[in-house]
């Protein structure tokens, strides 16, 4: 069974500092889509930024960055010029859909709480 | 329009009654989905919708009755619920395919269960 953890469970940065949150994850498949998704206090949860599997070269969408390491089964986020409004708990998400069988699954890890300071 | 909405923001039932929640997308997703996230917790999938039929459905106590009447509305209909069901219930939908796959989200709707 697919496993998602996010080991921090809070940090914190100051702000136009750079952090990084960690997450691993464990399966068997060889093709599958990662994701982060971020979830505002109050605010409904957004993604940041996704991932195949199948694709060497690491996504990037702004100053949001991923390091993929498919054999470590590794997907850390690194947050770059932290501002105050990334505050948030982000959750580290794995997707495999298997469409001959039809089986789906969408796992999410239990979430890193981000505080970015003034 | 790349927005999932949801009704009712809040809803307070007890325990004998019934209820719907609703959630509607117009993005063209054939997929969509709810999930149940307690305070502080990821959320956890319940059911997913693809191409409008019930794919999965994650041994979810029956008390929790899902429908899909077309592609872009999604209802969760609530009879007989235990207190230990109040949280706040997200609807997501997404593409299904090749390259796809993230999940737009509503802003949920928090049910408290007396």
């Amino acid at each position: 069974a697919q496993t998602v953890t996010q080991s921090q469970p809070e940090m914190s940065v100051q702000e136009a500092e750079t952090v990084t949150l960690s997450c691993t994850y464990d399966t068997s498949e060889n093709n599958y889509y990662l994701f982060w998704y971020k979830q505002p206090p109050s605010r409904q949860m957004i993604l940041v930024i996704r991932q195949e599997a199948y694709k060497q070269q690491n996504a990037t969408e702004n100053r949001f960055s991923v390091n993929f390491q498919k054999a470590a089964k590794s997907f850390s986020l690194k947050i770059s010029d932290s501002q105050l409004g990334d505050t948030a708990m982000y959750f580290c998400a794995f997707m495999k859909h298997r469409t001959t069988s039809g089986t789906y699954k969408y796992i999410f890890g239990t979430g890193t709480r981000l505080k970015v300071l003034a | 329009d790349t927005e999932v909405t949801q009704t009712p923001k809040h809803l307070v039932m007890g325990m004998t009654n019934k209820k719907s929640l609703k959630c509607e997308q117009h993005m063209g997703h054939r997929a969509m989905y709810w999930y149940k996230q307690k305070a502080k917790k990821p959320p956890e999938l319940m059911f997913v919708y693809s191409y409008e039929k019930l794919s999965i459905n994650e041994s979810v106590p029956s008390r929790f009755s899902p429908e899909c009447p077309n592609s872009s509305l999604l209802n969760l209909h609530l009879h007989a619920l235990q207190p230990e069901d109040s949280a706040l219930y997200l609807c997501a939908s997404s593409q299904m395919g090749q390259g796809s796959y993230e999940q737009y989200f509503g802003p949920g709707t928090r049910l408290t269960v007396t």
